[in-house]
């Protein structure tokens, strides 16, 4: 099945820092979704983006499905933003191949 | 309703007991998934359901984890003589098309 690799693994900025969050992925995908988990664990569906860029806020990603990576672009970070993101990929269905995600911590 | 609903929201059990977790998708969602989510790590997936096809059962760790889903809305996952190591967060999440995945809050359940 297809592998999902996230990096770093962990990242801890001070507040008004921006970071870029990598998803790469072994096999060709028609779907690819960023997540983020916060400290209570809800998950909140961040952007799907099986190529291309797209902006939301302070918050971006870019696909490169030729070279099959991602990457999610925060800026001006704030203390909400801490917690877990996901990057999720699947082919030809729904049935989504999550990345072990990236913990950001963000100090006040 | 406006999200995906999952109840119990907290289980503890004890060995060797059966348990049964509900999730409520958002209505008209034609896709319903669990995910499993063990302490510190990713989500693992255990079923999907879409439509009124035969559920993808390729996740589920072993015969005493079963799914269903009545009418196309409401699932029940069924995990028959609990042990400690089912464990984790039980996940589900519904949508329509790709892209659209929701999640639901979750069941922590605790096998003792």
């Amino acid at each position: 099945g297809i592998q999902v690799e996230q990096s770093p693994p962990d990242l801890i900025l001070q507040e008004g820092a921006n970071s870029t969050l990598r998803c790469n992925f072994s096999d060709s995908v028609n779907n690819l979704q960023w997540f983020h988990q916060n400290p209570w664990g809800q998950l909140i569906n961040l952007f799907y983006i099986p190529s291309g860029t797209k902006q939301n806020g302070r918050l971006s990603a870019t696909t490169v499905a030729t070279e099959r990576y991602s990457l999610l672009y925060i800026s001006s970070s704030q203390t909400t933003d801490s917690g877990v993101y996901f990057c999720a990929v699947s082919f030809g269905n729904e049935k989504l191949t999550f990345g072990t995600g990236t913990r950001l911590t963000i100090i006040p | 309703g406006a999200g995906v609903s999952q109840s119990p929201s907290n289980k503890v059990t004890e060995k060797g007991k059966d348990v049964e977790l509900r999730c409520d998708p958002i209505s008209g969602h034609t896709a319903l998934y669990w995910y499993r989510q063990s302490l510190g790590q990713g989500l693992e997936f255990l079923i999907y359901f879409q439509g009124n096809s035969a559920p993808d059962k390729s996740g589920l760790p072993s015969d005493r984890f079963s799914a269903e889903r009545t009418g196309g809305s409401v699932s029940t996952l069924t995990i028959q003589r609990t042990q400690q190591e089912d464990s984790a967060v039980y996940l589900c999440a519904s949508s329509l098309g790709l892209g659209s995945y929701t999640f639901g809050s979750g069941t922590r359940l605790t096998v003792v």
